[in-house]
């Protein structure tokens, strides 16, 4: 079955600390990863994908198919990164499966 | 440039009504998407078309329809209205080849009372 686990519904950190959104998937195939991420009163958008392994915002995300995860990190955390988080896995040509979400608040 | 548009932004039913939920994207993109948001539940895909004249089921497809008789357009219609079918609707398209992102609308809300 294709699936996107994110266990964690909320992560509080301080501003400053570091920040890791967990994200499992389950894919028979070899899987394309996504995270997307919805600003307060902003559309879902894309954060980034893990073909690019690319930084954006200072997050980076690894796709470890050993363990079948693809989790956020990103090394000190700022008030901007608040937001709901969501990981995202393409199941099939072009159908999209998304996580639950997680939302992070960075605290000052 | 628009993008994703959604309509109408809130609505009410009362059970057993119909409505379509409009979406319409003006970035000639082929592939199009229709997603329903519940608190706890993330996103779930309802329908997705790959073009026009062609669509494909997603997870939670009962109760819905779906057509694309243009690329600009896909509305979604539900027929009849269950309180189960509360939620928040979100409309995305995407383009082919290397730029291969999902552009969401600002989302439906609806309730069904």
């Amino acid at each position: 079955a294709q699936r996107v686990t994110q266990p964690e519904k909320l992560l509080s950190v301080f501003k400053g600390a570091p920040v890791e959104l967990k994200c499992n998937y389950s894919y028979s195939g070899s899987p394309e990863l996504f995270w997307y991420v919805q600003y307060s009163r902003q559309r879902l958008q894309l954060l980034l994908r893990h073909i690019s392994r690319e930084s954006i915002k200072g997050f980076t995300a690894d796709l470890n198919k050993g363990e079948t995860s693809f989790h956020l990190k990103k090394p000190f955390a700022q008030e901007e990164d608040s937001a709901m988080y969501y990981c995202a896995l393409k199941g099939g040509t072009y159908k999209y499966i998304f996580g639950t979400g997680t939302r992070l608040k960075v605290l000052a | 440039n628009a993008g994703v548009t959604q309509t109408p932004k809130f609505r009410i039913l009362k059970i057993g009504q119909s409505m379509t939920l409009q979406c319409t994207q003006d970035m000639n993109h082929n592939y199009m998407y229709w997603y329903r948001q519940d608190p706890g539940m993330g996103l779930k895909l309802i329908y997705y078309s790959v073009g026009a004249g062609i669509t494909d089921k997603g997870e939670v497809p009962n109760g819905y329809n779906v057509s694309r008789s243009t690329t600009e357009d896909f509305p979604l219609r539900l027929e009849l209205a269950a309180p189960s079918q509360t939620s928040v609707y979100f409309c995305a398209s995407m383009g082919s080849g290397q730029n291969e992102k999902l552009f969401f609308g600002s989302g439906t809300q609806l309730s069904v009372l």
